[in-house]
């Protein structure tokens, strides 16, 4: 079983949904919790960063993390063609140690305008 | 340029040589890393640096050799290139060693014939 799963997709959508993204995982110690955003052949960028459980909102964007269901979901609303890319959830027991960041295959988005 | 460049941006090869991709970063980050991209797997961590001559292995470290006798300079090197190291390979570097300081490369696309 993988550390961390995600729908690969791919996932339409017409401009201004609202776009759900979703990630499970299996390691109950995972304490922090990202989402990259990457553009085709380009690297990933840190779009969101959250601690434990809760929600984090940034502008359109936001990040929620259930720890109890082992499960984190990215929310954008008013969704927008500049958001076409792919997304990938990590995951991670410490903050650092480069040895134990997890990441998921990536779900691509693509918003139709 | 400010940032973190790679080069050779896209690489082909016969299987059996030996390939050196290149990452430097203007930032004088302690930290580099090296992950590779593929399918069905997402990113996984080949070695990283904590600082200039501290090098570790990361998830996937077999066949690859990395060296950093300059902070700025982070070379992977493949010592006999295989198939299976067909994949497109990320740089990444952080200041601190921090997930959420990560600063990734545009990438290099290497096939390996």
């Amino acid at each position: 079983q993988k550390e961390v799963e995600q729908d690969p997709g791919p996932l339409s959508v017409p401009e201004g949904a609202i776009v759900s993204l979703n990630c499970t995982y299996s390691n109950s110690a995972f304490q922090y919790f990202m989402w990259y955003r990457q553009y085709s052949r380009k690297g990933p960028e840190l779009l969101m960063y959250t601690y434990s459980s809760g929600n984090k909102e940034d502008g359109r964007f936001t990040a929620q993390v259930d720890k109890s269901s082992k499960y984190i979901s990215l929310f954008i609303r008013d969704s927008q063609p500049s958001d076409s890319a792919t997304y990938l959830c990590a995951m991670s027991v410490g903050q650092t140690g480069a040895n134990n960041l997890f990441f998921g295959t990536g779900t691509r988005l693509t918003v139709i305008p | 340029d400010a940032g973190i460049t790679q080069s050779p941006r896209y690489k082909i090869t016969e299987t059996g040589r030996q390939v050196t991709l290149m990452c430097h970063q203007t930032w004088s980050h302690s930290y580099m890393f090296w992950y590779r991209q593929d399918l069905g797997h997402g990113l996984r961590l080949i070695y990283y640096s904590a600082a200039a001559d501290i090098t570790d292995k990361g998830e996937v470290p077999d066949g690859y050799v990395v060296s950093r006798s300059k902070t700025e300079n982070f070379p992977l090197t493949l010592e006999s290139a295989t198939r299976s190291q067909t994949s497109v390979y990320f740089c990444a570097s952080s200041e601190s060693g921090y997930y959420n300081e990560q600063f990734f490369g545009p990438g290099t696309r290497l096939t390996v014939l």
